[in-house]
């Protein structure tokens, strides 16, 4: 079974500060899909970063971006330039195809951000 | 982008009664749906997976006949969990898989959540 690790059951930056989330995962498949959503207070799951297993390259998405080493089942999540507004739950999740299946999450980070 | 309204957000019954909470994607056809249960401070568990038109697959430990889920048309599933009692209560969530057209991907789009409190 894939398992999803988050280590860091909290994390803080200051704000314009750049930090960094960890995840590893544990799979036997070669196809995947890994993604970092980020739930705030409201509790709605947003999106933030998504990674296809068969890519080398790494996934940004403006002030986020992943270090993905897919040797190691790493997957971690660095934020630079941190907001308020990106205080949150920070989920990783992992899915081994793309096609709408379903996702294992890793137990959560959450990130504060101070002044 | 794609929207999943997810109703009601927030429900108190008594113990023993029964509790629907909808899913509905509103701009797009959604084949599979799947919903998720999320205790305080803890992760989102799935509970089961819907197809439209068939029956839901149930994640080991989910009891089938407590948790009632009908996905009758391309844009609706409905979570009843049945004769509630307090440790259902929880953070029920559910998600809508959506093939973007000319993106040749699919994505899955949550809903807001549904707090769930029996007493």
């Amino acid at each position: 079974a894939q398992t999803v690790t988050q280590s860091q059951p909290e994390m803080s930056v200051q704000e314009a500060e750049t930090v960094t989330l960890s995840c590893t995962y544990d799979t036997s498949e070669s196809d995947y899909y890994l993604f970092w959503y980020k739930q705030p207070p409201s509790r709605q799951m947003i999106l933030v970063i998504r990674q296809e297993a068969y890519k080398q390259q790494n996934a940004t998405e403006n002030r986020f971006s992943v270090n993905f080493q897919k040797a190691a089942k790493s997957f971690s999540l660095k934020i630079s330039d941190s907001q308020l507004g990106d205080a949150a739950m920070y989920f990783c999740a992992y899915t081994h195809t793309g096609t709408a299946s379903k996702l294992t999450f890793g137990t959560g980070t959450r990130l504060q951000v101070t002044l | 982008g794609a929207v999943v309204s997810q109703h009601p957000s927030r429900v108190i019954c008594k113990s023993g009664t029964s509790v629907k909470i909808e899913c509905r994607s509103l701009d797009f056809q959604a084949t599979t749906m799947f919903w998720y249960r999320q205790f305080p401070k803890q992760s989102l568990m799935l509970m089961a997976t819907s197809n439209e038109g068939s029956k839901a697959t149930y994640e080991q430990g989910v009891e089938k006949d407590k948790f009632l889920i009908n996905h009758a048309s391309l844009t609706l599933s409905t979570l009843t969990v049945t004769s509630a009692h307090p440790e259902d209560s929880s953070f029920y969530i559910c998600s809508a898989a959506s093939i973007l057209s000319g993106a040749g991907n699919e994505k899955l789009f949550f809903g807001s959540g549904t707090q769930l409190s029996v007493l």
